[in-house]
C-alpha cells in the first residue's frame, strides 16, 4: 500500500513570498498529481509529473523517481493561492492514493 | 467545452435511507472514478470504471456501488445511510483512466446524514 506524506500541514505565507510544499511517498509510481482544492470543494489538477519538472505560470512541481520525493513551489505568492494542495499518485493501477493534504494562507 | 458535473450539489438524507449521485463527465472522456472526502479521512478512492466495467474498487463495504451507462454516465449509491457517510463525494473524468491522462473533478456531491 502506498503511503503518501505531505509536509507541511498548514502554512501562512506573506504575500510576494516563495512557497515550497513536499509529497514523499513510499513505493515506485507511474504518475504524481498536484491537486488544488479552494473552499466549497471543487478541485483542480495543477501538474500531472511522471519525472522531470513542470512549470505553469508562477507555479512549478518537480519530481525526483529515486528519492520518492516530489515539490510544489509557488513564486510571488498571492492572496487568491490561497487553498488546500493535494499530492496524489498512482501506482500503475487506475487507483489514487492521495496525501492530507497543505493548507496555504497568503496574508496580504 | 463543458467540465465534469455532478448532481445533486447537496443533499440531506436520514439514517438508513439510500442515496444515488450522479456524475455526467467531460465528451469522450470514457474513465469515471469517485471520491470520499472527509476531514478526517481526507481524499479516499470509492472505484473507477471504464467502458461501463468497474476496473478498481477502494476499501469500502459493499453498501457503496457504483455503475457507468453506455454514455459514460456514471452513478454511485449508498444504501443503508450511517451517519459517517456524511461527507464531499468527488467524481472525476479523464480519458481513458491511465497515467498518461489529466484528471478533471467535478464540484462535488455534499452528503449530510442525520
Amino acid at each position: 500500500k502506498n503511503e503518501v506524506e505531505q509536509s507541511p500541514q498548514n502554512l501562512t505565507a506573506q504575500e510576494g513570498e516563495f512557497i515550497t510544499i513536499n509529497c514523499s511517498y513510499s513505493v515506485g509510481i507511474s504518475a504524481l498529481h498536484w491537486l488544488q482544492q479552494h473552499p466549497g470543494g471543487g478541485i483542480v489538477s495543477l501538474f500531472m509529473l511522471s519525472s522531470g519538472k513542470k512549470k505553469h505560470g508562477r507555479l512549478i512541481a518537480t519530481i525526483n523517481i529515486q528519492e520518492k520525493h516530489s515539490s510544489l513551489h509557488i513564486t510571488a505568492s498571492h492572496p487568491r493561492d490561497s487553498a488546500v494542495y493535494i499530492c496524489a499518485v498512482r501506482a500503475g493501477s487506475y487507483q489514487l492514493t492521495f496525501g492530507k493534504g497543505t493548507k496555504l494562507s497568503v496574508i496580504p | 467545452k463543458a467540465g465534469v458535473t455532478q448532481t445533486p450539489r447537496y443533499l440531506i438524507k436520514t439514517r438508513g435511507q439510500q442515496v444515488t449521485l450522479s456524475c455526467s463527465p467531460i465528451s469522450g472522456h470514457r474513465s469515471v472514478s469517485w471520491y470520499q472526502q472527509t476531514p478526517g479521512q481526507g481524499l479516499q478512492f470509492l472505484f473507477e470504471y471504464f467502458s461501463e466495467t468497474q476496473r478498481n474498487k477502494g476499501n469500502f463495504p459493499g453498501r457503496f456501488s457504483g455503475r457507468q451507462f453506455s454514455n459514460s454516465r456514471s452513478e454511485m449509491n449508498v444504501s443503508t445511510l450511517e451517519l459517517g457517510d456524511s461527507a464531499l463525494y468527488l467524481c472525476a473524468s479523464s480519458l481513458a483512466g491511465d497515467s498518461g491522462n489529466t484528471i478533471y473533478f467535478g464540484e462535488g456531491s455534499w452528503l449530510t446524514v442525520v
